[in-house]
């Protein structure tokens, strides 16, 4: 069955440093997408960045990247010189492939782990 | 910004009555979805959409129904609204039925509070 876990529920990481938000998956599915979200305190949710299970590397956007090791079904995120805007929940989700019959794009998220970036 | 809004955007009701909440697209996307994010929980699928009258049940679909007779229109109903049901609501739509990559764009939410 598809699953999303996130392990950290809080983290806090200092300003200008590196951190790494973990996100394990399950799903018996070849092709599926792995996607962050960042949902400040306002509210709303921002996409931040995509990685397919066929891509060869690991997705990059910006300060984002994505460490995606597929035999351990890990996707974690890791933000780099952090800035006290990245203060903020983030959410690691998965959608499964689109083969014969499982054509419905389920999207699933995991339980989210909130950000603190100290100055 | 993707064309996405919620109705109502605050709801107070009373335990045993019926709520409907409405998720209107104007991007013609095929995947409509409705979450509920609870602390502790994220955000949890209660039913989606993969098309007009095409609908699955998600993680948390007991107590919910759902209908979609055009595209842009996803309507979430709590058929007796109970206070396990006091939530944030999330509608969220997404295009792809060939590329895996587009990401879900979300509504800005709506708070209900059953009392």
């Amino acid at each position: 069955a598809q699953k999303i876990t996130q392990t950290q529920p809080g983290m806090f990481v200092q300003e200008k440093e590196a951190v790494t938000l973990d996100c394990t998956y399950d799903t018996s599915d070849p092709s599926y997408g792995l996607f962050w979200y960042k949902q400040p305190s306002s509210g709303e949710m921002i996409f931040l960045i995509y990685q397919g299970s066929y891509d060869q590397q690991n997705a990059t956007e910006g300060r984002y990247s994505l460490n995606f090791q597929k035999a351990r079904k890990s996707a974690n995120l890791v933000i780099s010189a952090s800035q006290l805007g990245d203060s903020a929940m983030y959410f690691c989700a998965m959608r499964e492939g689109l083969q014969g019959s499982s054509n419905t794009g389920k999207l699933i998220f995991g339980q989210g782990t909130t950000l603190q970036v100290k100055p | 910004d993707a064309g996405i809004t919620q109705s109502p955007r605050h709801k107070v009701t009373e335990t045993g009555t019926p709520v409907t909440l409405r998720c209107h697209q104007t991007e013609n996307h095929r995947y409509m979805y409705w979450y509920r994010q609870d602390p502790g929980h994220g955000l949890r699928l209660i039913h989606y959409s993969y098309g007009v009258k095409d609908t699955d049940k998600g993680e948390v679909s007991d107590g919910y129904s759902v209908s979609r007779s055009k595209t842009e229109d996803f309507l979430l109903t709590l058929e007796s609204a109970t206070s396990s049901q006091t939530s944030v609501y999330f509608c969220a739509i997404s295009e792809s039925e060939i590329m895996m990559n587009t990401e879900a764009f979300f509504g800005q939410g709506t708070r209900l509070t059953v009392v």
